[in-house]
């Protein structure tokens, strides 16, 4: 069983301060790795999307990959009241169907 | 840009009737199109992917004649739920892939289905 795993949190952290969310999958084949954004009661939202090791880094947003551990990560920099959602992880698993594998989500609560 | 669209964004009907939802690529062409249920307080749960002129292919456990699935165009795919019963109310999402990167999806803004 193919799996994506975060931790449903909730994870609270004070305005101004950096948010760190974090995700490991189980396919070592895995070759896409994806961060959406959802607000209660709408859709996901693609925020950053990571394909080799290292940082890749847009605007407040940092997303780190580590094949070798099997690691995602999403940095969010001066977080804000209105980041406050559930950040989904999703993994385009190593069978090059284009399907997404996504983990059950991180709860952020940012307070002022 | 890569919008994508939902229609209806809610809909209430009778149990035995049957719903049908658009999903449409605004400005792009889709090469995959997915559809998903999310119930509350839970992950998206694929149902399906469509492309366009060939049959869906369903994810274990989806009824294929309950949720009926036409991909007619690259910009365009339908999902109709057949004699909807109260247990099909969900929140339905539709994704679309340009198959610029593999995996990478955008996703509509969703249909609330409420079956009384």
């Amino acid at each position: 069983q193919k799996e994506v795993e975060q931790n449903s949190g909730p994870l609270s952290v004070p305005e101004g301060a950096i948010a760190s969310l974090n995700c490991t999958y189980s396919d070592r084949g895995s070759q896409s790795f994806f961060w959406y954004r959802q607000y209660s009661g709408k859709s996901p939202e693609l925020i950053m999307s990571i394909y080799s090791n290292g940082d890749q880094e847009d605007g407040r947003f940092t997303a780190q990959l580590n094949k070798a551990s099997q690691y995602v990560s999403l940095l969010i920099r001066d977080s804000q009241p209105s980041d406050s959602a559930t950040y989904l992880c999703a993994v385009a698993g190593s069978g090059n169907t284009g399907k997404l594998i996504f983990g059950q989500g991180t709860t952020l609560q940012v307070k002022p | 840009g890569a919008v994508v669209s939902q229609h209806p964004s809610w809909v209430i009907c009778k149990s035995g009737t049957s719903v049908k939802i658009e999903c449409r690529s605004l400005d792009f062409q889709a090469t995959t199109m997915f559809w998903y249920r999310q119930f509350p307080k839970q992950s998206l749960m694929l149902m399906a992917t469509s492309n366009e002129g060939s049959k869906a292919t369903y994810e274990q456990g989806v009824e294929k004649d309950k949720f009926l699935i036409n991909h007619a165009s690259l910009t365009l795919s339908t999902l109709t739920v057949t004699s909807a019963h109260p247990e099909d109310s969900s929140f339905y999402i539709c994704s679309a892939s340009k198959g610029a990167q593999l995996g990478e999806q955008f996703f509509g803004p969703g249909t609330r289905l409420t079956v009384l």
